[in-house]
């Protein structure tokens, strides 16, 4: 089974805050994206990484970057975060091969007050 | 550009009624994969299905069943004696070339006792 896992389901967080969301997979996968979801937008993507210490933005990298120090771990950092940033954050990780598919975790639900 | 549109933001039945979730998806690929997650209430995307375009047979796993018609380039899921527990969030997805899926907004089912 493929698992991912978000460090955290619920986070609390002040305005200006330095926002540390982290993504542990345990399949070796190469491919990992963050995005955020909000009502009525679906899923949008932040960013993501074929690999280690690669990075690629996404459609919204607007107040985010990321670290992939290692394969299994991919963080997505907010330096200073802002209220509009209250969102729900889903990892999601990718079969290398010929059909890819993502796999997601349990998602983590920040509000920034 | 690669675009999923499902044009159903909130769809409301009675347990037992059968309903269909519409996609449609615009891509200037030849190959692609499109896909439908579920996300329940817990927050978790669950992948349901893939299928790539080359591959128009539809499918059925128990009560759902996935239409693939690329005259029309729609992709639509029906969930046949809907329950309580089928009420979530469903996304549709597309991915092309670049393996960057593009998703849907969501339909959100409410299915009620």
């Amino acid at each position: 089974d493929v698992k991912v896992t978000q460090s955290s389901r619920y986070l609390v967080k002040r305005t200006g805050e330095k926002v540390f969301l982290e993504c542990v997979q345990d399949m070796d996968h190469e491919n990992m994206f963050w995005y955020r979801q909000d009502p009525g937008l679906g899923l949008r993507l932040i960013y993501f990484s074929y690999d280690v210490k690669m990075k690629e933005k996404g459609d919204i990298p607007e107040g985010y970057s990321v670290s992939r120090e290692k394969k299994e771990r991919f963080s997505l950092i907010l330096e200073s975060a802002s209220t509009n940033q209250t969102s729900m954050y889903l990892c999601a990780i990718q079969l290398a091969g010929v059909e890819d598919t993502q796999y997601f975790g349990p998602g983590t639900r920040l509000t920034v007050l | 550009a690669q675009k999923v549109t499902q044009a159903q933001t909130e769809i409301s039945v009675v347990e037992k009624e059968d309903v269909t979730l519409d996609c449609v998806y615009e891509t200037r690929d030849t190959t692609y994969y499109l896909f439908w997650y579920k996300q329940p209430p817990s927050g978790e995307l669950v992948f349901l299905i893939r299928r790539n375009s080359f591959d128009e047979q539809n499918e059925i796993s128990g009560r759902y069943s996935w239409n693939f018609q690329k005259s029309t380039s729609s992709f639509n899921f029906t969930i046949t004696a809907s329950q309580v527990v089928d009420s979530a969030v469903y996304f549709c997805a597309l991915m092309g070339g670049s393996y960057i899926p593009t998703f849907g907004r969501g339909t959100s089912l409410i299915v009620h006792p």
